[in-house]
This record gives structure tokens, C-alpha cells and sequence, in this order.
């Protein structure tokens, strides 16, 4: 079956860095995405990933490794409002979209 | 703002009551979607329009009824739901239709039901 699996809920300081980890098992890959949704709002695109490697974007950084089914969205020099959930979604073969159940990320002072 | 607008924000039902939500995109875009996400589990895809026409039933109650007047809009009909339908319910849309390649999905906000 296909699975995304990633951490339910992290903590983290503000200033500090974090790492959300993600792994996918997907019928085929057409590449990996991260959204961002703060509480009551839409989810939003921050990243896509088809190539192994890292890709930078401002204080946000998402990484892709095919061979070991593994993605990681970095964010640095945390901000409070970066306080949100992180949904992972891996691109199956037919161009559909599988979900994570989302990392509640919170940022503390 | 994303470009996608769903209404009403929260909606209280009962289970014997008929209901509709509403989502207009106003990015251009061919496809629509309608998704729901119950707390700490994945995104449900629910339905599929690409130019209009339904192209995906992911087995979903017929309770629930989609309907898509033009690319631009989709409604979600709602009638004798159940408790467990009680969810926040999104509405995505995409330039290209589904299996069209790796398009970024546009969200709304959603609408938090409540089934009581």
C-alpha cells in the first residue's frame, strides 16, 4: 500500500533550527511536497522535491533522497509564526497525491 | 489569500438537515477538488472536476453530492449526515487536471462542520 508516515508534533525554540522528517512509500514517484497550514487556515505550498538533494528557499530548506524513501523540511532561525502544521504529500506514478497526517510544529519562546 | 474562497467558514447541522458548501477559485484554473481532514489523520480526497466534469468518486457516502457549474465553482451538498462526517472540509484546485503532471494544489480555508 502507499503510506506517508512523519512525527505527529515537534517542539521547538525560537531562533533555533528544526528538522521534520518524512517517509514515503509510493506506487511509483513523481516527487515529494510540503505545504504549511497555520491553525484555521488554507494549506499552502512551501516546497516540491523530485530530485535527490537539497533545495534552498530563504530559512526554509527541503531535502529528498529517492533511494531511502526520506524527505526533511528544514526551517531556521525560527520565527513564532512558524507555528503551524507541516503536511508531507509524496506524487504517486498516476500523478496522485498521498498524504501525511501532518507534524503540528510548536514554537515556544 | 490564496485565491480560493470557500463559505461559510463553520456550519452547525444536524443530521437531518440539508446543507450546501460553496468554493470559488479565481486563479484561471481547470480542476477543482474537494478534500476532507479530520484531526491528526491524512487528507481525504473526496471528489475530482477537471473542465467541469467529474473524474474521481473516491467511495464517498452519497450523502454527500458534488456539483460543478462551471470551472470556476464547486458546491458540496450535504444531507442526513453523521457525526463522524463532522471535519474541516477543503477546496483545492490545480492549473492542469489530475495526472496532468506535477501541478501545486491551491487551497482554501475550508469549512469546519460540526454534525451534531
Amino acid at each position: 500500500g502507499q503510506n506517508i508516515d512523519q512525527p505527529t508534533e515537534m517542539t521547538a525554540t525560537e531562533g533555533a533550527i528544526v528538522q521534520i522528517n518524512c517517509t514515503y512509500q509510493t506506487s511509483g514517484f513523481n516527487g515529494l511536497f510540503w505545504y504549511q497550514q497555520h491553525a484555521g487556515e488554507a494549506p499552502t505550498f512551501l516546497s516540491y522535491n523530485v530530485l535527490d538533494g537539497l533545495e534552498e528557499k530563504g530559512r526554509f530548506s527541503s531535502f529528498l533522497s529517492r533511494s531511502k524513501g526520506y524527505s526533511y523540511l528544514l526551517l531556521k532561525e525560527l520565527q513564532m509564526k512558524d507555528s503551524a502544521s507541516y503536511l508531507c504529500a509524496g506524487m504517486d506514478s498516476n500523478y496522485q497525491l498521498i498524504w501525511g497526517a501532518g507534524t503540528k510544529l510548536i514554537i515556544k519562546p | 489569500e490564496t485565491g480560493v474562497t470557500q463559505t461559510p467558514r463553520h456550519l452547525v447541522m444536524g443530521m437531518t438537515n440539508k446543507k450546501s458548501l460553496k468554493c470559488e477559485q479565481h486563479l484561471g484554473h481547470n480542476a477543482m477538488y474537494w478534500y476532507k481532514q479530520s484531526a491528526k489523520k491524512p487528507l481525504e480526497l473526496m471528489f475530482v472536476y477537471n473542465f467541469k466534469e467529474q473524474t474521481e468518486n473516491n467511495s464517498v457516502p452519497s450523502r454527500f453530492s458534488p456539483e460543478c457549474p462551471n470551472s470556476s465553482h464547486l458546491f458540496l451538498h450535504l444531507h442526513t449526515l453523521q457525526p463522524e462526517d463532522s471535519a474541516l472540509y477543503l477546496c483545492a484546485s490545480t492549473q492542469g487536471g489530475p495526472g496532468f503532471g506535477t501541478d501545486t494544489q491551491y487551497f482554501g480555508p475550508g469549512t469546519r462542520l460540526t454534525v451534531l
